[in-house]
């Protein structure tokens, strides 16, 4: 069964702290990998990482993908409260285009 | 405006009613997908559509119908509503070749 798992759930954090969230995934015939930021309803788009070894980076956002180890990072430097959000994470399937969600990780920057 | 709009953003109704959800969409994406959030389970697939004749169910069907009256909507249908189906419903939409998906506001159903 495909699955995509997030640690940590939550993370609460100080403004100007440095946050690494995971996201491990297996899924049959993987394509890619997708971060989204959600703050109140609709998720936002973050990164699409399709593969291994190359950064992307957004300003104080970078993703990373492993597709030996199956795991991605997303590393948010310099945090702000307005960071304060849920962080989920999707892999999608060759042939299907379908998208397997993790649960999210909650995070909260505190002022 | 939107690129995905969903109506109604918010409903309130009763165990046994029939509900309908709408998707529309202006991107001219062929894929689109019908999802629920439920707080520890993430988001979770219901059904999807690849194009106007194409339906398919996904994770979580059971309980729930959709039809694609064209390219550019999409809508879900829950003929007898129970209240484990109260959730927020996302739909989205993704173009052919691409795995990026854009997500409407979300419709936040409760049935009681």
């Amino acid at each position: 069964e495909d699955k995509v798992v997030q640690s940590p759930l939550s993370l609460v954090v100080h403004e100007g702290d440095t946050v690494t969230l995971n996201c491990s995934y297996e899924v049959t015939n993987f394509r890619s990998l997708l971060w989204y930021k959600q703050e109140k309803k609709a998720p936002t788009f973050l990164f699409m990482l399709t593969s291994s070894g190359i950064e992307k980076k957004s300003g104080r956002l970078s993703s990373i993908l492993d597709k030996k180890e199956l795991f991605s990072i997303l590393n948010i430097t310099a945090t702000q409260t307005g960071d304060s959000a849920v962080y989920l994470c999707a892999a999608s399937a060759s042939g299907t285009y379908k998208y397997i969600f993790g649960t999210g990780t909650r995070l909260k920057v505190l002022a | 405006d939107a690129d995905v709009t969903q109506t109604p953003r918010n409903r309130i109704t009763k165990t046994g009613k029939r509900i309908m959800l709408e998707c529309s969409q202006t991107k001219g994406h062929d894929r689109m997908y019908w999802y629920r959030q439920d707080p520890g389970l993430g988001l979770r697939l219901i059904y999807y559509s690849f194009d106007v004749k194409d339906i398919n169910k996904g994770e979580i069907s059971d309980g729930y119908s959709v039809s694609r009256q064209a390219q550019a909507k999409f809508s879900l249908s829950l003929e007898s509503a129970i209240p484990n189906q109260t959730a927020l419903y996302f739909c989205a939409t993704s173009e052919t070749g691409s795995t990026e998906a854009f997500f409407g506001q979300g419709t936040r159903l409760t049935v009681v």
